[in-house]
């Protein structure tokens, strides 16, 4: 059968409801993380930031948690709709340069 | 403000085939990258550049050269394609938050085909 690795983990919600995508980060020095959006056939794109001194962050209808403890971020976003179904991933600064992202979840919107 | 540009967006190569990826940014951003994705794999690095003629291997670099005479430009090279080398490649460029690396600017891709 197919390799579970070529599987997103999925979301499905209605439109209306509120979302929460999770992302458990791996290197306890990382000191920012970027959540990012990315739709069919398009290159990612920013939607919030945190850094390490911040537990919450908000934005329009998004708002990013952060429990250093066991190394968990999670994209809340609220009245979800059709438009903000894409593969969002989570991304941390454990370099100095770079970042490392994880492996992604997709969000389907129903209307 | 054109941000982050890929070319091309599309190619089909035959394997052994070589090619070259250009990636030109207008933020004036220090530091650029280079990402394949894969299904299911996420984002992989595979080189990327923090500064001007300075060039650095990622996770990924094996069967690609990169090169960044210009600040605003960098280049992926393949030499040879492989199948395995068949993937999107997306482009980005970021300033320095001082202790670290900013936000992540991404082209819109390059679908790469080795036949």
């Amino acid at each position: 059968g197919e390799s579970v690795g070529l599987h997103l983990p999925t979301l499905s919600v209605q439109e209306g409801d509120n979302s929460i995508i999770n992302c458990a980060y791996s290197n306890s020095a990382s000191d920012y993380f970027i959540w990012y959006k990315q739709e069919s056939g398009k290159g990612p794109q920013f939607i919030i930031d945190i850094r390490s001194n911040m537990d919450k962050r908000q934005g329009q209808r998004v708002t990013v948690l952060l429990n250093k403890t066991v190394k968990h971020l999670s994209l809340q976003i609220a009245a979800t709709q059709p438009g903000d179904s894409a593969v969002y991933f989570c991304a941390e600064n454990s370099g100095y340069s770079t970042l490392t992202f994880g492996k992604g979840t997709m969000l389907l919107v129903s209307p | 403000n054109a941000g982050v540009t890929q070319t091309p967006k599309f190619r089909v190569l035959k394997t052994g085939q070589s090619m070259t990826l250009l990636c030109a940014q207008d933020m004036n951003h220090e530091y650029m990258y280079w990402y394949r994705q894969d299904p299911g794999m996420g984002l992989r690095l595979i080189h990327y550049s923090v500064g001007e003629g300075t060039t650095a291997k990622g996770e990924v670099p094996d069967g690609y050269n990169v090169s960044r005479l210009k600040k605003q430009n960098f280049l992926l090279g393949l030499e040879s394609a492989a199948p395995s080398q068949t993937s999107v490649y997306f482009c980005a460029s970021s300033y320095s938050r001082g202790t670290g690396t900013g936000e992540l600017f991404f082209g819109e891709g390059s679908r790469l085909t080795v036949l």
